[in-house]
């Protein structure tokens, strides 16, 4: 069965510092590789996702992701975060071919001003 | 453009209670998706439609059911309320043309907040 791990439940970090959030899924084919981000009290929002080509995906809001094939990973990076990016982070799979979204259980990220 | 829109926003509902949640998708797409969001988890696949057809279905009692209609807006219905059920219910909805493209990512609206006591 498939599956999406995030491992990292809850971030603290300061302003300016980097983000690195770790998403590990359980396929042995095609997929298909989202990060949504949910907002207090918004819906949840796409920020980037994966199809094929170029392993590294740029997203909205300076975020960004790598597809590590090899290792079954898909982790999301900011350079330097802001205040503004506090939210829950969610790592979504899609098999190739089917319209189902496995999500993972999310990480709460909190930004100190 | 509106987004998807859901309704109502927030609801309580009593356990044994059946409760019917309401879904219209982006304009011109014909694809809705439903998720179940329980506290402190990630969204769980429940259904998805496709031109009033059902294409997907996840691992959810025989209580939850739903429907599409002609004009792609949706309902999801949940019979015999739990406590269990209680949850954010979100609907998701995506175009053919952007499938076709391999443009999987979804429009999710903001759900429904059910809260069974």
């Amino acid at each position: 069965a498939q599956s999406v791990s995030q491992h990292n439940h809850h971030v603290i970090l300061s302003e300016a510092a980097s983000l690195e959030l770790g998403c590990n899924y359980s396929y042995g084919g095609t997929v298909n590789l989202f990060w949504y981000v949910q907002y207090p009290g918004q819906h949840l929002q796409l920020l980037l996702k994966y199809f094929s080509g170029d392993p590294l995906v740029k997203g909205i809001k300076g975020f960004e992701a790598e597809f590590i094939k090899s290792k079954f990973s898909f982790n999301l990076r900011k350079p330097s975060v802001q205040w503004s990016d506090t939210a829950e982070y969610f790592c979504a799979v899609n098999a190739g071919g089917t319209y189902k979204y496995i999500f993972g259980t999310g990480t709460r990220l909190k930004v100190l001003a | 453009d509106a987004g998807v829109t859901q309704s109502p926003t927030h609801l309580i509902k009593t356990r044994g209670q059946q409760v019917t949640l309401r879904c219209s998708p982006i304009s011109g797409h014909k694809s809705v998706s439903w998720y179940q969001q329980v506290l402190g988890q990630g969204p769980q696949f429940i259904f998805q439609y496709y031109e009033k057809e059902e294409r997907g279905r996840g691992n959810f009692p025989d209580r939850f059911s739903a429907r599409q209609f002609p004009n792609y807006s949706s309902e999801l219905n949940v019979n015999a309320l739990l406590l269990g059920d209680s949850a954010l219910y979100l609907c998701a909805s995506s175009s053919e043309r952007d499938l076709a493209q391999g443009n999987y990512g979804y429009t999710f609206g903001s759900g429904t907040r059910l809260t069974v006591v």
